[in-house]
């Protein structure tokens, strides 16, 4: 069963603290991308990576940092420095030809208290 | 740099009632649209897409969009929507091989 996986669900931290959110795909697509979904404000890209050991930053990628050393990996880790980090986060991938949408997975809720 | 405008944020409909959702881009030239849900505890997922051809695309659950580009525009409807159907929903335009997001419209479509 295909698919892209976000664990977990649902993320509590203290504020200072970094955090790192897991996402995991097993479609073969060379793309993955990390937004971000605030009320009213739709889907901020963060980060992409359109190839292993290769990213490039979003829109809003101050505070946040990511990795890419497998194919089926991006981790995005939230970091101190993210001013306002309590969000929900979904991550997608996506073929690289250009006539294909991108696939999301169901996201992580992260509350910092 | 390309941006999206989704012009209603809530819209209230009953069951039965007609569906327009307006999506405007910033940016001409070449570009591919997408139209994506959100159903409530559900993972996004797409709706339509546009990337040439005929202008007037179908999706699923019998939503459909047309793309005018002279107005840049991508607006998605339904002739007549269920309850089912309550959502949030989000335009999207590639630009450089990201995609660019509207705001969402949240629809709430009274039984």
């Amino acid at each position: 069963d295909g698919g892209i996986t976000q664990s977990p669900k649902y993320l509590f931290r203290k504020e200072g603290q970094n955090v790192t959110l897991s996402c995991e795909q097993n479609l073969n697509h060379d793309a993955m991308y990390w937004y971000r979904q605030d009320p009213g404000q739709g889907l901020r890209l963060i980060y992409y990576s359109q190839i292993v050991n290769d990213f490039q930053k979003g829109d809003i990628a101050e505070g946040y940092s990511v990795s890419r050393e497998k194919k089926e990996s991006f981790p995005l880790t939230v970091t101190s420095a993210q001013k306002n980090p309590t969000a929900f986060y979904l991550c997608a991938s996506k073929r690289t030809d250009p006539y294909n949408e991108q696939f999301f997975g169901p996201g992580t809720r992260l509350t910092v208290l | 740099a390309q941006s999206v405008s989704q012009h209603n944020h809530h819209v209230i409909l009953s069951e039965a009632a007609s569906l327009e959702l307006g999506c405007n881009y910033s940016y001409g030239g070449t570009v591919n649209l997408f139209w994506y849900v959100q159903y409530p505890g559900q993972h996004l997922q797409l709706l339509l897409k546009y990337f040439s051809g005929d202008p007037l695309v179908k999706g699923i659950k019998g939503f459909e969009a047309e793309f005018i580009k002279s107005k840049f525009s991508f607006n998605l409807r339904k002739p007549s929507v269920q309850w089912s159907d309550t959502a949030e929903y989000f335009c999207a335009v590639t630009q450089g091989g990201k995609l660019i997001f509207g705001q969402g419209t949240e629809l709430s479509v009274k039984p």
